[in-house]
């Protein structure tokens, strides 16, 4: 299956400061699909993209899908200790869906 | 509305013993299904996916097999487990078209011994 490759693969941050992670992939995805992983946890959808440049909001979440479709990212504004855990992207494709290698969001309260 | 069953839980095995994960989904017909892997720390890696029943897919070769022999059940199966097998298992389902967003099971961390 197509390789998405995520960065970065870790990320320290002081709460109340922003986050962001960011998925590429060499050839043109059909869509990407964002979700978490709370430690301990199992992965928990959190959104699709399919249009190019399309951008989408969940509080202080966005969600952005490049114009080319090759990449997407995911920024959180002012986090907080409840949005520790792993994000990953995936998409889904031919009836499979491939995550990336995910980023593990740590927070210093 | 659709639920997804995994068990168990935690499970601990010695090496060369066999494996049966089961993983069963109510409250929807014809999904796709899949089994994860992963590694402490690490990214999920696809094992298998079905999109209907006796159809599998394998997407890494190893010692692990997986059989859907129900619409809503799919299970992953080794002969004699080593100790790379040692990992979170997780399946998930989907419905594969327009809305394709995945639903976990809660899955299983295996400890091979």
């Amino acid at each position: 299956g197509q390789q998405v490759m995520q960065i970065p693969q870790y990320q320290h941050v002081q709460e109340g400061e922003d986050f962001t992670t960011y998925c590429n992939s060499s050839t043109t995805l059909s869509n990407i699909q964002w979700y978490k992983q709370r430690p301990g946890g199992h992965p928990v959808f959190l959104i699709q993209l399919v249009k190019s440049g399309e951008v989408k909001k969940q509080k202080r979440l966005t969600f952005q899908f490049g114009e080319a479709k090759k990449n997407s990212s995911l920024h959180i504004t002012a986090t907080q200790t409840t949005d520790v855990g792993t994000y990953f992207c995936a998409e889904f494709a031919g009836n499979m869906l491939t995550f990336g290698g995910g980023t593990r969001l740590m927070v210093k309260p | 509305s659709q639920t997804i069953h995994q068990w168990p839980a935690t499970l601990v095995q010695p090496v060369g013993s066999p494996l049966s994960l089961e993983c069963t989904v109510e409250g929807t017909s014809n999904p796709n299904l899949y089994w994860y892997r992963q590694a402490a720390g690490r990214g999920l890696q696809l094992l298998f996916y079905s999109v209907g029943i006796g159809q599998i897919s394998s997407e890494v070769p190893q010692n692990l097999s997986a059989s859907r022999p129900q619409d809503r059940q799919f299970i992953l199966s080794s002969k004699k487990l080593l100790l790379s097998d040692s990992g979170f298992y997780l399946c998930a389902w989907s419905l594969g078209l327009g809305n394709t967003e995945a639903f976990f099971g809660q899955g299983t961390r295996l400890t091979v011994v």
